[in-house]
């Protein structure tokens, strides 16, 4: 079974400056999607950034950027230019690409404990 | 309007009560799920459906029963509450084709507590 490891509990960062989140996963697949998710005070999910393992460019959504490291099954978030509206709940999330609907649960998300993240102004 | 949407958004119950969540989504997605978050164990999967015939456990099943009442429709119940099952409760739904099929799109969440 897959597993998504978040190894920082709780982060701080300084309005605008970078902050980066670490994610370990492990699988013995090949193709899989990974996906940051941002869950504020309102307790909304909010997916913030996906990534193809198949793909070797990491990803970029604006300020978020991740860099994604297959061999070492490394998968981290960077926040740059950090912003008050930014702090929040983040979670890895991982999610095999298998086709197999026999294998019951090919499309279900696997999540991370999550990393609390504090913007101070 | 919101795409998933989830009812009640907050409930308290006590214990031994039949307690029942629903979810509705408008985004004509065939996959739903149901899953639980727990604070510091981040979200857990419960169950989960590909379609209205098609229903599945998820890791954390006992205690919970859903019925998929239509593509639409997805409701989760707890049978006899107990005060461990006190969690925020998300549903989630996901296409089967195209590029959203890759993303899942959570509702507003359900805050569950059982005295």
């Amino acid at each position: 079974a897959q597993t998504v490891t978040q190894s920082q509990p709780e982060m701080s960062v300084q309005e605008a400056e970078t902050v980066t989140l670490s994610c370990t996963y492990d699988t013995s697949e090949s193709d899989y999607y990974l996906f940051w998710y941002k869950q504020p005070p309102s307790r909304q999910m909010i997916l913030v950034i996906r990534q193809e393992a198949y793909k070797q460019q990491n990803a970029t959504e604006n300020r978020f950027s991740v860099n994604f490291q297959k061999a070492a099954k490394s998968f981290s978030l960077k926040i740059s230019d950090s912003q008050l509206g930014d702090a929040a709940m983040y979670f890895c999330a991982y999610r095999s690409a298998s086709h197999a609907l026999t294998q019951g649960g090919s499309e279900k998300l696997v999540f991370g404990k999550g990393t609390k993240l504090t913007v101070n102004p | 309007d919101a795409d998933v949407t989830q009812t009640p958004r907050n409930r308290i119950t006590k214990t031994g009560k039949r307690i029942m969540l629903e979810c509705s989504q408008t985004k004509g997605h065939d996959r739903m799920y149901w899953y639980r978050q727990d604070p510091g164990l981040g979200l857990r999967l419960i169950y989960y459906s590909f379609d209205v015939k098609d229903i599945n456990k998820g890791e954390i099943s006992d205690g919970y029963s859903v019925s998929r009442q239509a593509q639409a429709k997805f409701s989760l119940s707890l049978e006899s509450a107990i005060p461990n099952q006190t969690a925020l409760y998300f549903c989630a739904t996901s296409a089967i084709g195209g590029r959203a099929r890759n993303e899942q799109f959570f509702g507003p969440g359900t805050r569950l507590t059982v005295l």
